[in-house]
């Protein structure tokens, strides 16, 4: 079956610290690769998404992904995590031919201490 | 920011009645959505359009209808409310040629006692 695997459910860290999140897909061919995020109380948001080029993607607020293809992996990075950054992280994935049916993983839960 | 609205925020209803849930967008999209969200889990796709008249059921089985009557407004439908259906409602559009990039409502929040 067509999944999306984000394999942290809830990731606590100090401001400053630096964030990977991880996202798996078991498709073959081409995707297209989303990152969106819901801050609290908020409508779910795209944060940056990866069509075809460069497979390093950077996105809002300091936000970047890196599609590795042979790892069938899009994680999610930042540098330097703030207290703002607290949210709930969602990966989703789209096959080419898959006319605009999107999969969501479960989502990752951010939460930063001040 | 985007143009899409849901309506109720929230609402606690008893078993066995209709509701409607709204949505609604004001940027022309012709593409738009409803998943349905439980705590900690994976958005579900319940159903989309593809544009007025166009209605397909998600990958998750559903007893909720939906129409597609204006391209702005795809309402979803429960005609006999039951607790299995308490859950959020995420409505959401896609114009085409954006390559799928979808812009999310609020959502519902759905109690049915």
């Amino acid at each position: 079956a067509q999944s999306v695997s984000q394999h942290n459910h809830h990731v606590i860290l100090s401001e400053a610290a630096s964030l990977e999140l991880g996202c798996n897909y078991s498709y073959g061919g081409t995707v297209n690769l989303f990152w969106y995020v819901q801050y609290p109380g908020q409508h779910l948001q795209l944060l940056l998404k990866y069509f075809s080029g460069d497979p390093l993607v950077k996105g809002i607020k300091g936000f970047e992904a890196e599609f590795i293809k042979s790892k069938f992996s899009f994680n999610l990075r930042k540098p330097s995590v703030q207290w703002s950054d607290t949210a709930e992280y969602f990966c989703a994935v789209n096959r080419y031919s898959s006319a605009s049916k999107i999969i969501f993983g479960s989502g990752t839960r951010l939460s930063i201490r001040p | 920011e985007a143009d899409i609205y849901q309506t109720p925020r929230y609402l606690v209803i008893g078993t066995g009645k209709k509701i409607t849930l709204e949505c609604s967008q004001t940027m022309g999209h012709d593409k738009m959505y409803w998943y349905q969200q439980d705590p900690g889990m994976e958005l579900h796709l319940i159903h989309y359009s593809y544009g007025v008249n166009s209605t397909e059921k998600g990958d998750l089985s559903s007893e909720s209808t939906v129409s597609r009557i204006r391209t702005e407004h795809f309402p979803l439908t429960l005609e006999s409310a039951r607790p299995s259906h308490t859950s959020q409602y995420l409505c959401a559009s896609s114009p085409s040629g954006e390559m799928d990039t979808q812009y999310f409502g609020p959502g519902t929040r759905l109690t049915v006692l």
